[in-house]
């Protein structure tokens, strides 16, 4: 199995829902992530677990939660979001070697989508 | 982390080679650098990966030179498939290989 996978594929919340996402990869990867993408833009790294530890939370608000628990599932809570998240998140994973050889394997993404 | 610099579009036609060019003028001894693809709607996809000089495989081709500040993705005959965003990032292990830059937009003409 050498993919990553997302659910759901859309979702679309009020901004006064919870809701979760969630991502699963089985290729033993070490470190899983999670990107969120505006139209036109690149994607924009918001957390990033290794060894299922937290290691990088690039300054995200407390509406968005994220969960690793274990090694292949990583979940994202949300919860009173508002209409500006709407957004693709996409999931990512990567063996976490140590090595420059180390590359990214995305997910589809869940499109988001707040009211 | 190094800084990447890309155009943000190019236009090319059906069955012609595409080079893509990024500059990271600041990349450190250690950082290899990747290119990825990514369909609308869709997660990046990895293409090529190189350190220096230059790497093939079945997708593409990538040119780096000795000075490094530069590297260029080249597409052999390219299809209205290959319409997509390629981005192009820099760095020497998964923990700080994570910042995208701006990308450049391929459009494929029949």
């Amino acid at each position: 199995d050498t993919e990553v996978t997302q659910t759901p594929k859309h979702l679309v919340m009020g901004m006064t829902n919870k809701k979760s996402l969630k991502c699963e990869q089985h290729m033993g990867h070490r470190a899983m992530y999670w990107y969120k993408q505006k139209a036109k833009k690149p994607p924009e790294l918001m957390f990033v677990y290794s060894y299922e530890k937290l290691s990088i939370n690039e300054s995200v608000p407390s509406r968005f939660s994220p969960e690793c628990p274990n090694s292949s599932l990583l979940n994202l809570h949300l919860h009173a979001l508002q209409p500006e998240d709407s957004a693709l998140y996409l999931c990512a994973s990567n063996p976490w070697e140590g090595a420059g050889t180390d590359t990214q394997y995305f997910g589809p993404g869940t499109r988001l989508t707040v009211l | 982390l190094a800084k990447t610099t890309q155009p943000i579009s190019m236009d090319s036609y059906e069955g012609q080679e595409v080079n893509i060019t990024c500059s990271h003028n600041n990349i450190a001894t250690n950082d290899y650098i990747t290119w990825y693809q990514q369909f609308p709607s869709q997660g990046p996809r990895f293409i090529i990966q190189g350190y220096k000089t230059k790497v093939t495989n079945e997708v593409a081709s990538l040119f780096i030179p000795a000075d490094r500040k530069s590297s260029t993705l080249s597409l052999p005959r390219v299809s209205l498939s290959d319409t997509a965003v390629y981005y192009c990032l820099v760095g020497w292990d998964a923990g700080n290989m994570l910042t995208f830059g701006g990308g450049t937009r391929l459009m494929v003409k029949p």
